[in-house]
């Protein structure tokens, strides 16, 4: 069964350094996301992304934070520089269509911020 | 503002017992409604989901969940159940055709033997 696949599992990074978190979403996907999670809060969206262009974004993506998909698989989310508030796991998600269809996951990316 | 409530942070059921987590979202429309669990170290797995038409919802692993528009609940059942089971389990929704999923804050199940 085709998934979403995250890379790297784990990042430990310093704060104000930049990090570039990959996903590659499902083959015939076209939607694409990034949620978060902060250890013991709620899984929260960052951002969604079709044709190349965010779609939505939530008031936590900021200008620290852009999405690209530099070819026709992967979809990466960068952080320009780094907080101690930005780590948290964080989730890709993929969906075929809009209108609420259903997003398919990663693993995550536990990124910790020092 | 539109929410998403699982008021269970934790809940403890013996292993073959029946299982019922809550879900209460706010909104002025029906949502979409998902329900997604996560086991440890991995991502969030769709358990399923209701769009619109018979408001009892069957899904995968045994578990069903069942829509009250007047209550504005779609709570996740299970008649009985297994050590397996043991993880978070999420309620999502999305409100609009954004497609941007608002999530409840999880409830962490434990199945006692």
């Amino acid at each position: 069964e085709p998934e979403v696949t995250q890379t790297p599992s784990h990042q430990v990074t310093q704060m104000g350094q930049e990090v570039i978190l990959r996903c590659v979403p499902i083959s015939n996907h076209l939607y694409f996301y990034w949620y978060r999670q902060i250890l013991g809060q709620k899984v929260e969206f960052l951002v969604s992304f079709y044709n190349n262009e965010i779609s939505e974004k939530s008031e936590i993506f900021d200008d620290q934070f852009s999405v690209e998909r530099p070819d026709g698989s992967n979809f990466t989310l960068k952080i320009r520089s780094t907080k101690l508030e930005d780590s948290a796991m964080y989730f890709c998600a993929s969906s075929v269509g809009l209108s609420a269809d259903t997003q398919y996951f990663g693993p995550g990316t536990r990124l910790t911020v020092l | 503002a539109q929410s998403v409530t699982q008021p269970d942070i934790h809940i403890t059921v013996s292993e073959g017992a029946s299982l019922e987590l809550r879900c209460n979202y706010s909104y002025g429309a029906t949502p979409y409604l998902f329900w997604y669990v996560q086991s440890p170290g991995q991502g969030l797995q769709l358990l399923l989901k209701y769009f619109s038409g018979d408001t009892l919802v069957q899904g995968i692993k045994g578990f069903e969940a069942e829509f009250k528009r007047s209550q504005s609940s779609f709570n996740l059942r299970k008649p009985s159940v297994h050590w397996s089971d043991a993880a978070e389990y999420f309620c999502a929704v999305a409100f609009n055709a954004g497609n941007m999923l608002t999530f409840g804050g999880g409830t962490r199940l434990m199945v006692k033997p």
